[in-house]
């Protein structure tokens, strides 16, 4: 049974669109994170939460916005998409500290037109 | 900050030979965990194996790699490449703030 889920798995948008990607963990971790993957840059953060209610800037914020409303839900948000927004989008989870390895869902292919 | 650095973007070897692919990395922490994600084709990465303890050999799945925190590196190893392994190999760094900082990856293509 999956433990990390987002929705939707696809999604074509428009530029100028909003677009929410959402993610669900039954992990009960406390951390959560938003990555995007392209080839040649590999997995880069964009955003990243701590808890309910907390969310921080990753390496690569500009653009994005996050939203963590409980511990197993955390949205990433882009307000005006562009095209250079698309890519392949993870959400993972992790537990707090050192060592503790984080768990990713199936990803998100999106595509802005 | 800190950085990982993985210099081969592809690595191909023949079945059966032996394999390695390089990770180092910069950082100002001393309390440090490295991990090696794997990524098969059009699924998400998952976790090989992990260490936090210098010149610890880790093997997990005939993979091993040694942190060796002397030469700021983690390289991982197989010694009989199989087809299946063929993949994409991230090489990150956690060093407590729960964080992780991965490399740019190195996709491992296991010819017959």
């Amino acid at each position: 049974e999956a433990a990390v889920t987002q929705s939707p798995r696809n999604k074509v948008a428009v530029t100028g669109g909003k677009v929410t990607l959402s993610c669900n963990q039954t992990n009960n971790h406390n951390n959560m994170y938003w990555y995007r993957q392209d080839t040649g840059h590999g997995l880069r953060l964009i955003h990243y939460s701590y808890g309910a209610g907390s969310t921080e800037k990753g390496d690569i914020p500009d653009g994005y916005k996050a939203s963590r409303p409980s511990q197993e839900n955390f949205s990433l948000i882009l307000e005006l998409a562009t095209p250079s927004q698309t890519s392949v989008y993870f959400c993972a989870s992790g537990a707090s500290g050192l060592g503790y390895e984080q768990y990713f869902g199936p990803g998100t292919r999106l595509t802005v037109l | 900050g800190d950085s990982v650095t993985q210099t081969e973007g592809l690595v191909t070897v023949t079945e059966g030979l032996p394999v390695k692919l390089n990770c180092t990395y910069q950082t100002t922490y001393l309390t440090i965990a490295f991990f090696w994600y794997v990524q098969y084709l059009n699924e998400a990465p998952q976790v090989l194996l992990k260490s936090s303890t210098d010149n610890k050999r880790t093997e997990h799945q005939g993979f091993h790699a040694t942190l060796h925190k002397s030469s700021s590196s983690f390289h991982l190893q197989k010694s009989s490449a199989q087809l299946s392994d063929s993949a994409l190999y991230y090489c990150a760094l956690s060093e407590g703030t729960n964080k992780v900082v991965f490399g740019t990856g190195t996709r491992l293509q296991v010819l017959p």
